[in-house]
C-alpha cells in the first residue's frame, strides 16, 4: 500500500465552473477525512466518513460543496460554481477506528481564476 | 475561535542547536495531541503524538512535552538539522469522546540554518 493518494494534484479552473477531486485512502482504513488549507492557515476540517456514511460536516462546507464515499473506499469532493475564495489546498486523510493518527495524501491545489 | 494556537509564525535555529516549537489549546476535551510536518506542495506528514495521560513522549531527535494544567505542549528537536526546515503544525483531537477530526494550529515555519 502506497498511502493516501489524491487526484488531480493541481487544478486550475475558471470561476463558476464545477470541479471534482478524488481521494483513495489506505485500503484498510474505514475513516476518511477532507480538510482545506489556505495560505497562512492550518488545515481546516470539512467533512468525514466512516465507511460510506458521512458522519460530520463542518460549517465551512457550504451547499456548493458535496462529498461522497459510495462504496466505503474512495471519496470524491465536488465544488459547484467555484468562487475565487475556494482557491486552496484540499487535503484528504484516512484512519482506522483504532488509531488516532491520520496519514494525509499529497493534496489537490485548486486555483480559481 | 482558535482552539489550537501556535503563536510563533516562524523560528530560526542554527544547525545542531535545539528547536522548541510551542502550542497552546483551549478545549479541555482534547485528549490526544499530534505534530505534523509539512513541506511546500505536499500533504502534512505525521511526526509524533502524545496522549493526555502522559507528559512526555520521545522518538529519536523529537520529544513532545505536555502540560495539561497550562494547556500547553511543545515539540523539541535536538539536534536540529537543515532537513528539518518545514512548517510544523500542532493538532488535537477529542479521541475518547469519538470526535476524531483533527483541529490544527496555524503552524510555525522552522528554518534551520547551516
Amino acid at each position: 500500500d502506497t498511502g493516501v493518494s489524491q487526484d488531480p494534484r493541481h487544478k486550475i479552473t475558471k470561476r463558476g465552473q464545477n470541479v471534482t477531486f478524488r481521494c483513495d485512502p489506505i485500503s484498510e482504513h474505514n475513516r476518511l477525512y477532507w480538510y482545506r488549507q489556505t495560505l497562512g492557515q492550518g488545515p481546516e476540517f470539512l467533512t468525514y466518513f466512516q465507511n460510506e456514511a458521512q458522519l460530520e460536516k463542518s460549517r465551512l462546507l457550504s451547499d456548493r460543496f458535496s462529498a461522497e464515499r459510495p462504496k466505503g473506499s474512495f471519496s470524491t469532493l465536488e465544488i459547484q460554481r467555484t468562487e475565487q475564495g475556494d482557491s486552496a489546498m484540499y487535503l484528504c486523510a484516512s484512519s482506522s477506528t483504532t488509531s488516532s493518527v491520520s496519514p494525509f495524501g499529497p493534496g489537490t491545489r485548486l486555483t480559481v481564476t | 475561535d482558535q482552539q489550537v494556537k501556535q503563536n510563533s509564525p516562524s523560528l530560526s535555529v542554527q544547525e545542531g542547536r535545539i528547536s522548541i516549537l510551542n502550542c497552546d489549546y483551549t478545549n479541555s476535551m482534547f485528549d490526544y495531541f499530534l505534530w505534523y510536518k509539512k513541506y511546500p506542495a505536499e500533504g502534512p506528514t505525521f511526526l509524533i503524538s502524545i496522549s493526555s495521560i502522559k507528559d512526555k513522549n520521545e522518538d529519536g531527535r523529537f520529544t513532545v512535552f505536555l502540560n495539561k494544567s497550562a494547556k500547553h505542549l511543545s515539540l523539541h528537536i535536538v539536534p536540529s538539522q537543515p532537513g528539518d526546515s518545514a512548517v510544523y503544525f500542532c493538532a488535537a483531537i477529542e479521541w475518547n469522546s469519538g470526535n476524531t477530526p483533527l483541529v490544527f494550529g496555524k503552524g510555525t515555519r522552522l528554518s534551520v540554518i547551516a
